[in-house]
């Protein structure tokens, strides 16, 4: 069971702005621990996505962003692509497992 | 470019061993932390393992700690995990991938993964 949660899904129009968000607690993300996403798109590996909670590596689009603020943090996608239909997953490190966990994952429908 | 080519997956039977091997190409390996990660079918993502780059410091998430074992070949560009006393739990693609050991991130693209499964 992860301790970092996720909604299952979100969905929206071309176009339009979504968010997912991820729930840890004090021992991970509210540890000040820092927050990263990854995007796996239908049949393959994870790729790194978001960095140290608000930075992209190059080549991604700056159509994706993060924040992070206390227990939680967030990713949003800004002018939603068909292209963007993939799982998200969100990552830290947690103090009290000793592990670097990922959440829970969320599957983005355009 | 970089890249990562995982092999050596494939079925054991409980209590069996295997022995799991990325090759490592377009960047300088000897300089690069390394991990595995590992996702059960239809599930999300298991950090497993880290190696630091030298590969005298490595570490292992709880449920596979004194079961598997983590190394690397710098002269010959390739990462290893050795899987020993196998589970049907431990029944994942595993991926290879760089660990950035400052942000505590696995950068950039990741290997294809390689399918163990382990059934009886």
């Amino acid at each position: 069971q992860s301790v970092l949660t996720q909604p299952p899904s979100v969905s929206g129009a071309p176009g339009q702005r979504v968010t997912i968000s991820c729930t840890g607690s004090s021992s991970n993300i509210g540890a000040n621990y820092h927050v990263h996403w990854y995007q796996q798109l239908p049949g393959t590996a994870p790729q790194l996505l978001i960095y140290t909670n608000n930075n992209r590596p190059s080549g991604v689009p700056d159509r994706f962003s993060g924040s992070k603020s206390g227990t939680s943090a967030s990713l949003a996608i800004t002018g939603l692509q068909a292209e963007d239909e993939a799982d998200y997953y969100c990552q830290s490190y947690d103090s009290s497992l000793s592990d670097y966990v990922f959440g829970t994952g969320t599957k983005v429908t355009v | 470019q970089v890249q990562l080519v995982e092999s050596g997956g494939g079925l054991v039977k409980p209590g069996g061993s295997l022995r799991l091997s990325c090759a490592a190409f377009g960047f300088t390996f000897s300089d690069q932390y390394m991990s595995w990660i590992r996702q059960a079918p239809g599930k999300g993502l298991e950090w497993v393992s880290y190696i630091s780059s030298s590969g005298n410091n490595f570490f292992y998430a709880g449920p596979v700690k004194g079961r598997f074992t983590i190394s690397r070949d710098n002269a010959k560009n390739s990462l290893y995990l050795q899987m020993n006393s196998l589970r049907v739990e431990d029944t994942a693609v595993y991926y290879c991938a760089r660990f950035d050991s400052t942000g505590y991130y696995f950068r950039g693209a990741w290997g294809q993964g390689t399918l163990v499964t382990v059934s009886s």
